[in-house]
């Protein structure tokens, strides 16, 4: 029973690169969420996807920052041209489309983006 | 204006005695959920207890319960009998409105305590 798949868990990239982090929502979830956390910080919403669909992405950057959940695959959260501040962890989450749940959200373990 | 407060950065707690973790939200909606979830030093989201705005009983879930104060717009987590294992970050969350039909919104979370348990 896999939870919610992350991959890289570590990313390295010099300033101007792309990162590309990619999350496998639990099987049989349809949403997936991106969140940032800055050390020190909590989690900040980024967007929130369902297949094919950007639902809300009130809390993304406005550019270089850009996320997919395909209708085959991983969602993808898109950083290009990093900078400094980009470092940080991103961690996905998904949840269930049933009736009644929780609202809860399944973290990843996250992955963690260092820009030199 | 911060829609979730933990105003304890960091606590120091002695093994075995009970901790509290603050945690204050602001919200006009009447439905809503209340989260908490655990942060190691791995790095990892693990939820710990879920409290929904209309449960009139506080939630809780083996060593950990929830004082939930509606009038006070509070949500404290209660670790009862402490461990070196519950030395970690704690975020207090909250979800707004109804979720009819599935998990359409997602959490703002607090700034997060830093919980450091000593022998």
């Amino acid at each position: 029973n896999a939870g919610v798949m992350q991959n890289p868990r570590h990313l390295v990239r010099r300033r101007g690169q792309e990162a590309r982090l990619r999350c496998s929502p639990m099987k049989g979830h349809s949403h997936v969420y991106w969140y940032r956390q800055l050390p020190e910080e909590g989690l900040k919403f980024m967007v929130y996807l369902q297949k094919e669909n950007i639902i809300d992405e009130s809390g993304m950057p406005k550019e270089r920052f850009s996320a997919e959940f395909p209708k085959e695959g991983p969602s993808i959260l898109r950083i290009q041209q990093v900078v400094r501040g980009d470092s940080a962890a991103y961690f996905c989450a998904s949840s269930p489309w049933t009736s009644g749940n929780t609202g809860e959200l399944f973290f990843g373990e996250g992955s963690r983006l260092t820009v030199l | 204006a911060q829609k979730i407060t933990q105003t304890q950065p960091g606590m120091f707690v002695q093994e075995k005695e009970a901790v509290t973790l603050d945690c204050t939200y602001d919200t006009s909606d009447q439905s809503y959920g209340l989260f908490w979830y655990k942060q190691p030093s791995s790095g990892e989201m693990i939820f710990l207890i879920y409290q929904g705005s209309y449960d009139e009983q506080n939630a809780t879930e083996g060593r950990y319960s929830l004082n939930f104060q509606k009038a006070r717009k509070s949500a404290n987590l209660v670790i009862s009998a402490s461990q070196l294992g519950d030395s970690a970050m704690y975020f207090c969350a909250m979800r707004e409105g109804l979720v009819s039909g599935g998990g359409a919104d997602g959490l703002t979370f607090g700034k997060g305590t830093h919980l450091i348990i000593q022998p």
